[in-house]
């Protein structure tokens, strides 16, 4: 099955601070989703984006289905932004990287 | 909110136990799938059905079974269990069979003692 890869593990940001962050898949997908899993364990969807780029407020995020790899970038982050995000690939059934562990400080 | 429940929130049981895990999807999703969040193996597919029908299978255990009934809510039960079944069970659904995007739901936290 397809292979997801998450980088970094772990970003450690102060208030307003940028990031962004990365996700590789081994294979061509019909479907890339970005979750944000928040401390009560909830995943919530952030992005549905097999390709191209999309905005939501401070957060964006580009799929480059040829080059196979997808970013999410969060601008002006905030102590609530901090938990997991995941990327999930689905080609025939879904895979999730191991995530990104974020926490923002104030 | 998703609009994807699930039944119960928390759930603690002894080994060697059988329990079932219920999930409604969102109104209008046909396609329902079950996964598993542990710390040692992080989040995997375990399977999916779509429309009544099993439609993707992932890494799921012979002691574990599903299914989706008429009015397209599935259960998953997981029976002999052990300590290292204790996770957390997410349900998801989507429109399409196969691609679409999925809506997952709060989770079941399954604890095996």
């Amino acid at each position: 099955g397809i292979q997801v890869e998450q980088s970094p593990p772990d970003l450690i940001l102060q208030e307003g601070a940028n990031s962004t962050l990365r996700c590789n898949f081994s294979d061509s997908v019909n479907n890339l989703q970005w979750f944000h899993q928040n401390p009560w364990g909830q995943l919530i969807n952030l992005f549905y984006i097999p390709s191209g780029t999309k905005q939501n407020g401070r957060l964006s995020a580009t799929t480059v289905a040829t080059e196979r790899y997808s970013l999410l970038y969060i601008s002006s982050s905030q102590t609530t932004d901090s938990g997991v995000y995941f990327c999930a690939a689905n080609n025939n059934d879904m895979r999730f990287g191991a995530g990104t562990r974020l926490t923002v400080k104030p | 909110d998703s609009g994807v429940t699930q039944t119960p929130k928390h759930l603690i049981t002894a080994t060697g136990q059988r329990v079932t895990l219920r999930c409604s999807p969102r109104s209008g999703d046909l396609s329902v799938y079950w996964y598993q969040q542990s710390l040692d193996q992080g989040l995997q597919f375990l399977i999916q059905y779509y429309n009544g029908e099993e439609r993707a299978k992932g890494n799921i255990l012979e002691r574990f079974s599903a299914q989706q009934f008429p009015d397209l809510h599935s259960e998953l039960n997981l029976s002999s269990l052990e300590l290292g079944d204790s996770a957390l069970y997410f349900c998801a659904s989507s429109r399409e069979s196969g691609g679409g995007e999925q809506f997952f739901g709060p989770g079941t936290r399954l604890t095996v003692l």
